[in-house]
């Protein structure tokens, strides 16, 4: 069955701008992670959403937001852009068994300039 | 809080070595743990789950409650096993999995021939 699918791939953007990223979760899982990957910071936790409700969230600003549709795909948005926001965003989906594990998306690679 | 701690930045051993990668974590409820490897230029996939006690690509890892361990082992190590190790913890809400990760910054193998 098809992966979990991040869309785009690339994004550049300028400080201030605001950014959507897309993910389409394999297909019946309902949970829906994003996490943002940095050399310096490592993979941190944004948030998650479960059947379009937001579970938990991560130690971000506001600017940092998402939504889940009914069919399950995801979109994180970040408006307000900054430099340090320059990273590697990715989503992940799972099936909510204990202990299924995440599968991850490719990413999207976000530079700000 | 959650916490998980990979000491090993870096780990550099021969073909055919014995391998293990250590993982730490530091949570008091009942944990979900699990492997994450990347290769180069790919996405991060799920390498072993604890609820599995299965054994992937000759790799092996015991959940130690005691020790609050989740090492990762591998008898022979391989020239592919060179890659990005990931140890992550997720925590269970009486029986349901919530999608937070939380990473240990990760161990870089590299197996030389």
């Amino acid at each position: 069955k098809a992966g979990v699918t991040q869309t785009p791939r690339y994004l550049i953007k300028t400080r201030g701008q605001q950014v959507t990223l897309s993910c389409s979760p394999i297909s019946g899982h309902r949970s829906v992670s994003w996490y943002q990957q940095t050399p310096g910071q490592g993979l941190q936790f944004l948030f998650e959403y479960f059947s379009e409700t937001q579970r938990n969230k991560g130690n971000f600003p506001g600017r940092f937001s998402g939504r889940q549709f009914s069919n399950s795909r995801s979109e994180m948005n970040v408006s307000t852009l900054e430099l340090g926001d320059s990273a590697l965003y990715l989503c992940a989906s799972s099936s909510p068994d204990r202990g299924y594990g995440y599968t991850f998306g490719s990413g999207t690679r976000l530079t700000v300039v | 809080a959650q916490r998980v701690t990979q000491p090993e930045k870096l780990l550099s051993v021969f073909k055919g070595a014995p391998v293990e990668l250590k993982c730490n974590y530091s949570y008091s409820g009942s944990p979900e743990l699990f492997w994450y490897v990347q290769y180069s230029r790919q996405r991060l996939q799920l390498l072993l789950r604890h609820i599995s006690r299965e054994s992937i690509k000759g790799f092996t890892a015991d959940l130690n409650k005691g020790e609050t361990s989740f090492h990762l082992k591998k008898p022979f190590a391989q020239e592919e096993d060179s890659a990005m190790y990931y140890c992550a913890l997720n925590w269970d809400a009486g029986g349901t999995s919530y999608g937070k990760l939380t990473f240990g910054q990760g161990t870089i193998l590299t197996v030389h021939p």
